[in-house]
């Protein structure tokens, strides 16, 4: 569990304003990954980065944007292009993309108005 | 892609009852991982399987695998309030991502 830090935990935003969210990891690890979960829908994969300067689009990509400049860093853009982005954001990591167990950091909540 | 169904989606229990959550996917699996989130919380890894009719304890939790590696459970002996959450199975999608079930919900009543 320990070592992703997700911030800010809980946010609020105007419809049509860009937000970034942050995180951050000090295990080391080659793949960091964001999900989001939505009552009733389980977790639900946005984007995946298994190395730095590279990343790859997971099921809803659309209206995110990230990048990965650090190792450590991998920070999620929810851009106003994204329809309905009010939601339970999820940053992950993983020793490798191998299937290894992921852990996920404590979580952001978005609320846009 | 790789998807994976879950059932039952919500279940209430009494403490001291069994509960069981199912996994089940229409294409064999390498593995299977499953997770549990507790209310406010964020998903926390539990076990993984992977061997063909695997059978692994922790505790009052027994998880299984398959013969077939197209499903597994989770059971928990007397569930207490601290089992409450949402447990959720995990595949491998590709070969570098985990597709997540959409979780059993659990909540027992003391």
């Amino acid at each position: 569990d320990g070592g992703i830090t997700q911030s800010p935990k809980y946010l609020f935003r105007k419809e049509g304003q860009n937000v970034t969210l942050s995180c951050e990891q000090n295990l080391n690890h080659d793949a960091m990954y964001w999900y989001r979960q939505d009552p009733g829908q389980g977790l639900r994969l946005i984007y995946y980065s298994q190395i730095v300067n590279d990343f790859q689009k997971g099921d809803i990509a659309e209206g995110y944007s990230v990048s990965r400049e650090k190792k450590e860093s991998f920070p999620l853009t929810v851009t106003s292009a994204q329809k309905n982005p009010t939601a339970f954001y999820l940053c992950a990591s993983s020793m490798d993309e191998s299937g290894n167990t992921i852990y996920f950091g404590e979580g952001s909540w978005l609320t846009v108005v | 892609g790789q998807q994976v169904m879950q059932i039952p989606q919500y279940q209430h229990v009494q403490e001291g009852e069994d509960f069981t959550t199912y996994c089940n996917s229409s294409t064999t699996l390498s593995n299977i991982q499953w997770y549990k989130q507790r209310p406010g919380g964020h998903p926390v890894f539990l076990i993984q399987l992977v061997k063909s009719g695997e059978v692994k304890k922790q505790k009052r939790l027994t998880f299984q695998f398959g013969e077939a590696k197209k499903n597994s459970s989770l059971h928990i002996t007397a569930t207490q309030t601290t089992d409450v959450g949402t447990y959720f199975c995990a595949v491998e999608k590709g070969y570098s991502t985990l597709t997540f079930g959409k979780g059993t919900m659990l909540l027992v009543s003391p």
